[in-house]
């Protein structure tokens, strides 16, 4: 099955710098890559997804990666705000036509003021 | 749409109790997932069904969970009997493969089995 590894497990940064976060995957066949942003007391929300037919996408100030050769993928965060605080989880699916989305363990972000 | 709806939000009940948590999914939604989030171990799949029948249950821990799917609005997570290190929160999640593939979230059961 699916292998998803994530780094770091914690970052701290101050307000206004960058955040790179980034997770490997094992399953060559996967090619749908969420990141989910979960805040205190709520359940993950989707912020941003790439397919593996892209190798770039940006919104606003968030940005997703894909190395499909060296099966790696990362988000960037400009310019951060306090209100990214939270734990962040990239996912990985689609290998051997799979829905089932396999999680990274999490990357605690804070922002400091 | 309400989005995915959990309940309860919080249980806390002692060990050796039976313990249900309730999920209703999107509508139209014929995917839906529990998980189990712990800090040790992160983002746990439990269970997966599609169309309302189990598709992968390998995530279940032992013979003490049980899930089950009566139908397409509605699904069960059984913990009998419940065991201290079973305090987790746990979440459900529904999505519309092909069409989206995005899961989305409910809010979560806090479970505390003292």
């Amino acid at each position: 099955g699916e292998n998803v590894e994530q780094h770091p497990s914690t970052l701290s940064v101050q307000e206004g710098d960058s955040a790179v976060i980034k997770c490997t995957y094992s399953d060559s066949a996967s090619n749908y890559f969420p990141w989910y942003k979960q805040e205190l007391g709520k359940g993950p929300q989707l912020i941003i997804d790439i397919r593996s037919n892209v190798g770039e996408k940006k919104d606003q100030r968030i940005a997703v990666t894909l190395n499909k050769t060296a099966k790696h993928f990362s988000l960037h965060i400009t310019e951060t705000q306090p209100e990214d605080s939270a734990v962040y989880f990239c996912a990985a699916m689609g290998g051997g036509g799979s829905y089932i989305p396999t999680f990274g363990r999490g990357t605690s972000l804070i922002v400091h003021p | 749409d309400a989005g995915v709806i959990q309940s309860p939000r919080h249980e806390v009940t002692e060990m050796g109790q039976e313990v249900t948590l309730r999920c209703k999914p999107i509508s139209g939604h014929n995917s839906l997932f529990w998980y189990r989030q712990t800090m040790m171990r992160g983002l746990e799949l439990l269970i997966y069904f599609n169309n309302n029948v189990p598709i992968d249950d390998s995530g279940m821990p032992e013979d003490r969970f049980s899930a089950k799917m009566p139908n397409a609005s509605f699904s069960t997570l059984k913990i009998q009997p419940s065991e201290p290190r079973d305090s987790a929160v746990y979440f459900c999640a529904s999505s519309l493969p092909p069409v989206n593939t995005e899961a989305f979230f409910g809010q979560g059961t806090r479970l505390t089995v003292v």
